[in-house]
């Protein structure tokens, strides 16, 4: 069956311009969340939507992050006026309902995103 | 949220078993034990997960302390594509999020 599909898989972007990266869940997973992963470093937490709750949004690092799951589904993770130090891979994944800690989540392979 | 505390960096011999160890001191009682890999520019791959019983599948086993305070990831014939950062993670218990440390680097040689 299909995994965590991620688009584009690759990206460059001037500085200043707005992006957006889709993800696709893996059907009939009511969790979903975004990390970010810079050069060489650990995986940051960005945001995680669960059903219809309110998404968990702890992780966004600035007002110019935002996403959206609309009818439960697809994710749009929107970077408004990109800077240089957005540069990074943005992973996606879901879960079967997540408040459940015992399931398991799968990620995609990622959305390269280089500001110039 | 549990932190975990990880080697940074370990070596293992092709064909020998890897053991990687993880504290996770501050767990709670019905929070999980969740294991990742990463392979350069791919993305985390879950590997295995458990409570408090010890647990095995085709990848790798799971062996958790009767405490629960640490365990331990075994991968019982390691093979240069084993060669990856593993990450150990409690799963949050109210919101479900993962919360990835640093990591350690595995490094299988021949």
């Amino acid at each position: 069956g299909a995994g965590v599909s991620q688009s584009p898989s690759n990206k460059v972007t001037e500085k200043g311009k707005d992006v957006e990266l889709r993800c696709d869940p893996i059907s009939g997973h009511t969790a979903l969340y975004w990390y970010r992963q810079s050069l060489g470093q650990g995986l940051e937490f960005l945001i995680y939507f669960q059903g219809n709750s309110a998404p968990d949004k702890s992780g966004l690092p600035s007002d110019r992050f935002s996403a959206e799951r609309t009818g439960g589904s697809v994710s749009t993770l929107t970077i408004q006026r990109t800077q240089q130090e957005d540069s990074a891979v943005y992973l996606c994944a879901s879960s079967p309902q997540g408040f459940h800690s015992g399931n398991t989540i799968y990620f995609g392979e990622g959305s390269w995103l280089t500001v110039v | 949220d549990a932190k975990t505390t990880q080697p940074t960096s370990m070596d293992c011999a092709e064909g020998r078993a890897a053991n990687l160890p993880c504290n996770h001191s501050t767990i709670s009682g019905n929070e999980y034990v969740y294991w990742y890999r990463q392979i350069h520019s791919q993305g985390p791959q879950y590997i295995i997960h458990g409570l408090k019983n010890n647990e095995t599948n085709e990848m790798a086993s799971l062996i958790i302390t009767e405490d629960r305070k640490s365990s331990t990831l075994i991968l019982p014939h390691a093979t240069l594509r084993d060669t990856a950062v593993y990450y150990c993670i409690v799963r949050a218990s109210n919101t479900g999020k993962l919360i990835f440390g640093q990591g350690t680097t595995l490094q299988v040689k021949p």
